[in-house]
Order: C-alpha cells, then structure tokens, then sequence
C-alpha cells in the first residue's frame, strides 16, 4: 500500500533563511509524487510535480524538491523563505500502476519577520 | 474555467439528517474524487471515480454514498449525519488519459458541523 510520512507537524524558519519541508513515501512501483500548499480556509494548490526525469523539480513561488529514490523521500525546498510562505504543506504519492492519490498529514511552516 | 466548485461553503446538520454536497468541474477530467481533512490527519479519501457510471471505495467510506452519472459532476451523500462526520470536504479532480501527469485539482471546500 501506498503511504506519506511527513515527520514535522511544524516548520519554523526566518525569514530570508533557506527552508526544508521533509517527506518519504512508501510505493510498491516508481512513484509520481506532488506537493500542494493549503492556505487558510482555502483548497489545495498544486505546488510542483515528479513524473520521471531529472532529480530535481522546480514549481510555483520559487520553491524546489529533490527527489532521491535510495532514501525514498521527496523533501520541499526553497532558497530564501518569505512570511507569505507560511501555511501548510503537503505531500502526497501515486503509485503509477493505481489512480488514488495518498497524502501526507501535512507540515506546518511558519515563517517569521 | 471555472475549475473545480462546491456548495454549499458552509452547512450546519443535525444527528441523522441527510444532505448532499455537490461538485462540479469543467475541465473535463475523468477523475474525480472527495476527501475529509480534520486536523492532524491530513487528506483521507472517502470515495473516488474514474469516469462516468464508475465508482469506488477509498480510505473511510463509511457513511458517505457517490454517484458519477455524468463527467463533469460528483456529489457526495451523507445518509444519516453523525457528529463524527463535522469535517471540512474537499473534492478534487484531474486528467488521467495519455500524456497526463495526474496532478489534482481541488475545489474551496465545504465546512461542515454535525451537531
């Protein structure tokens, strides 16, 4: 079965410093693995996405993720952290061979001034 | 595009009321699925579909009725509201035919209170 582990219920990060947001997964294949941000009181938004290809996948708002198959994790990253950063952070993994996604619990960042 | 919507934003039940929360999108996507969020525990899927006149069962079903009788809506039935229920429901949807690369897109979401 598919699964999330997102071991941080919080960030905490100044602003301007470089932020991680840690996730691994868990898939019986090669995975197609995502990262949406949740604002207050709004949906998710879709972040950035890895399919296949180089390790490394830029998306939305400056931020990055690594994916590294040896240590099955797919860790956010973002080189100088805004305050408008702050919400709450998701991963989430398909198994390519199944069409549910599964989520992590989510990751608080909270950036301060 | 109006992308993914849901009614109503808000709704307030009593215990073993019944309701329906509607979905729609016009992207013509195949998927379509719902998830609850409750605090600490992320997304869990609650029912999900992967066309038209074609459901299935995800994570915590029970308590919770799909039907998919036409592409662009998905709504969700609660049979008989239970205070285990109060919850915010988001639906989502995306392109699964070739070429696709299977991010979801989410609606606003429905805040829902079961007293």
């Amino acid at each position: 079965a598919q699964s999330v582990a997102q071991p941080e219920d919080q960030v905490n990060v100044a602003e301007g410093n470089p932020l991680t947001v840690k996730c691994t997964y868990s898939v019986s294949g090669n995975p197609y693995l995502f990262w949406y941000v949740q604002y207050p009181n709004r949906g998710l938004q879709f972040l950035l996405k890895y399919i296949t290809g180089d390790n490394l996948v830029k998306g939305s708002y400056g931020f990055e993720a690594e994916f590294n198959k040896s240590q099955t994790s797919f860790h956010l990253k973002k080189p100088s952290a805004l305050v408008s950063d702050s919400a709450l952070y998701f991963c989430a993994v398909r198994d390519r061979g199944f069409q549910k996604l599964v989520f992590g619990t989510g990751t608080r960042l909270l950036v301060s001034p | 595009n109006a992308g993914v919507t849901q009614t109503p934003k808000f709704q307030v039940l009593k215990t073993g009321q019944s309701m329906t929360l509607q979905c729609a999108q016009d992207m013509n996507h195949e998927y379509m699925s719902w998830y609850r969020q409750d605090p600490g525990m992320g997304l869990r899927l609650i029912h999900y579909s992967v066309g038209a006149g074609i459901t299935d069962q995800g994570e915590v079903p029970n308590g919770y009725n799909v039907s998919r009788s036409t592409t662009e809506d998905f709504p969700l039935r609660l049979l008989s509201a239970a205070p285990s229920q109060t919850s915010v429901y988001f639906c989502a949807s995306s392109y699964t035919g070739t070429g696709g690369t299977y991010e979801q897109y989410f609606g606003p979401g429905t805040r829902l209170t079961v007293t």
